[in-house]
């Protein structure tokens, strides 16, 4: 049973360009979220996808947008990238539309991004 | 928004020793209390959590306790291996609320 995938792993973008990052959820798993991790800092909530739409957001611009398909895979869209946007992108992906709800959630190992 | 504060940020131990890590918060709403392992490379992995309506929980050789009065809950690891070098983020938040704001995290170095 595949956990959560993200691509790409890596990747290098100029400043000002728009990148497009992936993640398919864990088998079973209805409920995606978005995270940023600079480096050396925790992870920042950005936001979460259920039933195909955003269901909370966090402190982030709308610059960065997001899409869930019906098959549960989502997507995170950064516009007119920052250097400040260098950093990992998590996936993460639970059961049910709960999130914390006690049901272990699942993070995939991230997209790297540089941006320069 | 709440505020979580962890520590130490890093933390060195001999094999075989005990490790503590501290996680302290603002929001007196939060009732969920995981505690995530993210190894070099690698997403965080959830190897821990509490509600807030227990006041310890135990795993093998991590626990967790929560002093919800005081706004904060610790990691406990005994018997300290060197697979335990990790860094550490608790992730205090209200169930229900779709989202969670993690510590800095703390860096364990195990040494053999």
């Amino acid at each position: 049973d595949a956990g959560v995938t993200q691509s790409p792993t890596h990747l290098i973008k100029t400043r000002g360009q728009q990148v497009t990052l992936r993640c398919s959820p864990k088998s079973g798993h209805d409920t995606v979220s978005w995270y940023q991790q600079a480096l050396g800092q925790g992870p920042q909530f950005i936001f979460q996808y259920y039933e195909e739409e955003e269901r909370q957001r966090g402190n982030f611009p709308d610059r960065f947008s997001g899409h869930q398909f019906p098959n549960y895979s989502s997507e995170l869209n950064v516009n007119a990238l920052l250097l400040g946007d260098s950093a990992l992108y998590l996936c993460a992906s639970s059961k049910r539309g709960a999130w914390g709800s006690g049901n272990t959630i699942y993070f995939g190992e991230g997209s790297w991004l540089t941006v320069v | 928004g709440e505020n979580v504060e962890q520590h130490p940020s890093t933390l060195s131990v001999q094999e075989g020793d005990s490790a503590v890590i501290k996680c302290t918060y603002s929001d007196s709403a939060s009732n969920y209390f995981p505690w995530y392992k993210q190894e070099l490379g690698k997403g965080p992995q959830l190897i821990i959590d509490i509600r807030s309506n227990v006041g310890e929980k135990k795993d093998q050789r991590i626990a967790v306790t929560l002093n919800k009065t005081a706004k904060h809950f610790s990691l406990h690891i005994t018997e300290t291996q060197p697979e335990d070098s990790a860094v550490y983020f608790c992730a205090p938040e209200i169930l229900y609320a779709g989202k969670s704001t993690f510590g800095d995290g703390t860096t364990l170095t195990v040494k053999p």
